[in-house]
């Protein structure tokens, strides 16, 4: 099946923006969701489809895709933003992946 | 609104069979898919498969020969199977609702997980 890459860990200045990438050949077919996790939680849905927030997400946050790239960003991190998180697309014979996660620092 | 609750044991042994049952509330389960997850401690999330509330299910390729899910209509529940389990099957096992949609695949309810260890 297909691989989605994350960076391990990103770091971001309160009040500033960061963005998270998710790579893999999936993404040039079908649109990356992501999810914030905290620890000792379960994930939580951020963005779906082309840049799709569900209802209680802060403006915040929002997706973009280029290739084989998904990305999604923070402008303006808060401090409640720090948590791991996750992409997922779908490959070619219908199976979910997921990233392997990125840490988000917020300094 | 809807919630998903996870139950069964949270101790299995070494080669036997890991059952878990997730009970959707505040709502409908039908015409829905309904996925497993699972995450190892301080690791990733790692699909298990989906079933809808047909019957029909697709598996994670790496673990299609465990893998058995059910669902019932009637009680509102879906259920995983997951055989021959060795320690490398202790996680976090997790029931979510998978909106499929024609390009992505968006888990967008989750119950909160239940810790399933394997040990003799």
């Amino acid at each position: 099946s297909s691989e989605l890459t994350q960076d391990p860990a990103v770091s971001v200045a309160l009040g500033q923006t960061v963005r998270i990438t998710c790579q893999g050949d999936s993404l040039r077919s079908y649109y990356a969701s992501w999810y914030q996790q905290k620890p000792g939680q379960a994930p939580v849905l951020v963005i779906y489809g082309k840049n799709n927030r569900p209802s209680g997400i802060p403006d915040r946050f929002s997706g973009s895709s280029s290739g084989n790239t998904a990305s999604l960003t923070i402008t303006g991190a808060q401090a409640e933003d720090e948590a791991d998180y996750y992409c997922n697309s779908r490959d070619s014979s219908g199976s979910v992946v997921f990233g392997g996660g990125t840490k988000l620092t917020v300094l | 609104q809807v919630q998903l609750q996870e139950s069964g044991p949270g101790l299995v042994k070494p080669s036997e069979t890991l059952s878990l049952t997730c009970t959707v509330s505040g709502g409908s389960i039908s015409s829905y898919y309904w996925s497993w997850i699972r995450q190892p401690a301080g690791k990733g999330l790692e699909w298990i498969g989906r079933i809808y509330t047909s019957g029909s299910t697709n598996y994670n390729p790496s673990l299609k020969s465990r893998v058995t899910m059910s669902v019932d209509t009637s009680k509102n529940q879906f259920s995983l199977k997951l055989s021959s389990v060795t320690a490398a099957d202790t996680a976090v096992y997790y029931c979510a609702r998978d909106q499929v949609g024609a390009k992505d695949d968006a888990f967008d309810i989750w119950g909160q997980g239940t810790m399933v260890t394997v040990s003799s």
